[in-house]
């Protein structure tokens, strides 16, 4: 979804480098999250956020650390990557209203690789 | 919940069957149920979803069934298409908290010719 744009989509990286994965959005949504994806285990949420103000630990947080610059930016960082943080890496967005209050649109993945 | 290890359930259906995915869910107070479509390469897209007070929800050639009293779920494809194959997954929201979804593992669906 054009919406939700992560950067950069491909990374290899070595053990014990910093990486961030960068997120934008032009939905307006208030809410955006980080999830990673292995193989055979679905999505797992690392952080959300419901506003600039408001950041919370999700399911699998150790070895991550985020930064809601804006409304329309979240970012992710690796302090120093470890090659079990090989993942796909999501970002994704959702809106307060009303509806489908809930549905989640997400951006098109980052591939990241520590070595 | 339970690891399922590295290989996801598969369905191979022949194009222009009718496919059923079916998904267990874990948590009671779940009010809200998503189901998503994720294809080679791409993040997931939103398909159809379903709230609590309902057990069934008719879309676009798909429909999604909710049966609360043995918390399960099931999308239903209807004359299937080469395009739709893809790994779906479902996801429910954990009653009031409001802020995630809690995903399933997926399951792939293989459309034949």
């Amino acid at each position: 979804d054009a919406d939700v744009t992560q950067t950069p989509r491909n990374r290899i990286t070595k053990t014990g480098k910093r990486i961030m994965l960068e997120c934008s959005q032009t939905k307006g949504h208030d809410r955006m999250y980080w999830y990673r994806q292995d193989p055979g285990l679905g999505l797992r949420l690392i952080y959300y956020s419901f506003d600039v103000k408001d950041i919370n630990k999700g399911e699998i947080s150790d070895g991550y650390s985020v930064s809601r610059q804006a409304q329309a930016k979240f970012s992710l960082s690796l302090e120093s990557a470890i090659p079990n943080q090989t993942a796909l890496y999501f970002c994704a967005t959702s809106d307060r209203g009303q509806g489908r209050r809930d549905e989640q649109f997400f951006g098109p993945g980052t591939r990241l690789t520590v070595l | 919940g339970e690891s399922v290890g590295l290989h996801l359930p598969t369905l191979s259906v022949q194009e222009g069957d009718n496919s059923i995915i079916n998904c267990a869910y874990s948590n009671s107070a779940s009010d809200y149920f998503i189901w998503y479509k994720q294809e080679s390469g791409k993040g997931p897209q939103f398909i159809i979803d379903i709230r609590s007070n309902m057990d069934k929800r008719q879309g676009q050639r798909v429909t999604v069934l909710l049966n609360k009293t043995v918390k399960h779920l099931s999308l239903q494809i209807a004359a299937t298409q080469p395009g739709d194959s893809a790994v779906y997954f479902c996801a429910e929201n954990m009653g009031n908290s409001g802020y995630a979804l809690n995903f399933g593992k997926g399951t792939s669906l293989l459309v034949t010719p």
